[in-house]
């Protein structure tokens, strides 16, 4: 079956350079969620949308990046003026619905890599 | 947010020993989730505790929440290579996830 997609799977970029990273979540499912795993971390929580609202940003490290769910549907997760410490595994994850007792099925990652 | 302590950070063992690894907090947790992620993969869902004193069994796989529910403990009977990977815990409270930083485990064949 048809789980969570994200692309691009790799993105190399320089610094300062616009990088946008898309989530395709499953089909259905309400909530979203971007998550960033630096290495030998475990994930951190960035953005959770339900529907097509941002319900809860407060995990975004600064006003560099941005998401956007403008049908609910598909997301992009938006970092503008890359910095090397950007670099990392984008990690987006979906639900049938925003509460906790929903499993979160998470695709398969965006390696993100700024020289 | 509580922080999520995991141990040990790195575990190479050899293919049929046993393990256990660990995930531990300060404070009180609502509820905790248990993830294996495999390289470039996302985190997969293994078992979800809530009662404390809770033990849960998943094939070779043996999960416990602490009676305080402040700990839990993540058993493996016989290891086999398949069950190399990260294995990282969560707390489920508010909807996103805390998660811990992890066990990598490796097993050799």
């Amino acid at each position: 079956g048809a789980g969570v997609s994200q692309t691009p799977s790799n993105k190399v970029t320089e610094k300062g350079k616009y990088v946008e990273l898309r989530c395709d979540p499953i089909s259905g499912h309400t909530a979203l969620y971007w998550y960033r795993q630096s290495l030998g971390q475990g994930p951190e929580f960035l953005i959770y949308f339900q529907g097509t609202g941002a319900a809860d940003d407060s995990g975004l490290p600064n006003d560099r990046f941005f998401a956007v769910r403008p049908e609910g549907s598909v997301s992009t997760l938006k970092i503008q003026r890359t910095e090397r410490g950007d670099s990392a595994v984008y990690l987006c994850a979906s639900s049938l619905s925003s509460s906790g007792s929903y499993e979160q099925f998470f695709g398969p990652g965006t390696r993100l890599t700024v020289l | 947010t509580q922080l999520l302590e995991q141990s040990p950070q790195f575990l190479s063992i050899q293919e049929g020993e046993n393990l256990t690894v660990y995930c531990n907090s300060s404070s009180v947790f609502s509820s905790l989730q248990w993830y294996r992620q495999e390289p470039g993969e996302g985190p997969v869902l293994l078992v979800t505790v809530v009662t404390g004193g809770e033990v849960k069994k998943l094939k070779r796989l043996t999960f416990q929440f602490g009676d305080a529910r402040k700990d839990s403990s993540l058993h493996i009977t016989a290891a086999q290579p398949g069950d190399t990977g990260l294995y990282l815990c969560a707390e489920v409270g508010d909807t996103p996830l805390v998660f811990g930083k992890g066990t990598r485990l490796s097993v050799i064949a």
